[in-house]
């Protein structure tokens, strides 16, 4: 079954600091991968996909197919990423597609 | 820009009572989806529909039922509410075919007394 899992409920780092969330999962077709951001009183948003193979906000995240896993990294963390990170994976069957989240996790980034 | 709208943003109801979200898609989005997040508790997805039209069905019990309008509105409805069903309904819209980008309204956070 498919299945997203992000093993840190909360991670805190100070800025300056490089930062790795972890994300694996569980999927018998091709993955495709997305990490959401929801910013304190803001809407979840999309923040990157493993297909872009982007930059976003110093973030970068490698899809490793023989780890199944899709850690979001980022080198010097700012104050500004302090948020909730969700690990997204896309789920295809019978034609129509959804997102499966993992449970999320918590970053603060202390001064 | 436009973003998806929902509505009430908040709601508290009484337990055996019902309840009516309401999410607008962003303009020429034809796909919604509903999620509930229950505390501390990742999105669980509900259900989708595609051009007015049920898409997907996910852990949506059987008290709720949602549709989509011909305005491509959706409307979440919730019957005999129970205090587990106090959580964070969110509505998210895309385009066809691009389930990974979703664009997410604010949230209906409905409290059951």
């Amino acid at each position: 079954a498919q299945r997203v899992t992000q093993p840190e409920k909360l991670l805190s780092v100070f800025k300056g600091a490089p930062v790795e969330l972890k994300c694996n999962y569980s999927y018998s077709g091709s993955p495709e991968l997305f990490w959401y951001v929801q910013y304190s009183r803001q809407r979840l948003q999309l923040l990157l996909r493993h297909i872009s193979r982007e930059s976003i906000k110093g973030f970068t995240a490698d899809l490793n197919k023989g780890e199944t896993s899709f850690h979001l990294k980022k080198p010097f963390a700012q104050e500004e990423d302090s948020a909730m990170y969700y690990c997204a994976l896309k789920d295809v069957q019978g034609g129509s597609e959804k997102l499966v989240f993992g449970k999320g996790t918590k970053l603060t980034v202390n001064p | 820009a436009a973003g998806v709208i929902q509505s009430p943003r908040h709601l508290i109801k009484e337990k055996r009572e019902t309840a009516t979200l309401k999410c607008y898609p962003i303009p020429r989005h034809d796909t919604v989806y509903w999620y509930q997040q229950g505390p501390g508790q990742d999105p669980q997805f509900l259900i989708s529909f595609y051009e007015k039209m049920q898409s997907d069905k996910g852990s949506i019990p059987d008290r709720f039922s949602a549709q989509q309008f011909s305005d491509y509105h959706s409307e979440l409805n919730m019957s005999s509410l129970e205090l587990g069903d106090s959580a964070l309904y969110f509505c998210a819209s895309s385009l066809e075919g691009y389930a990974g980008e979703l664009f997410f309204g604010e949230g209906s956070r409905l409290t059951v007394l």
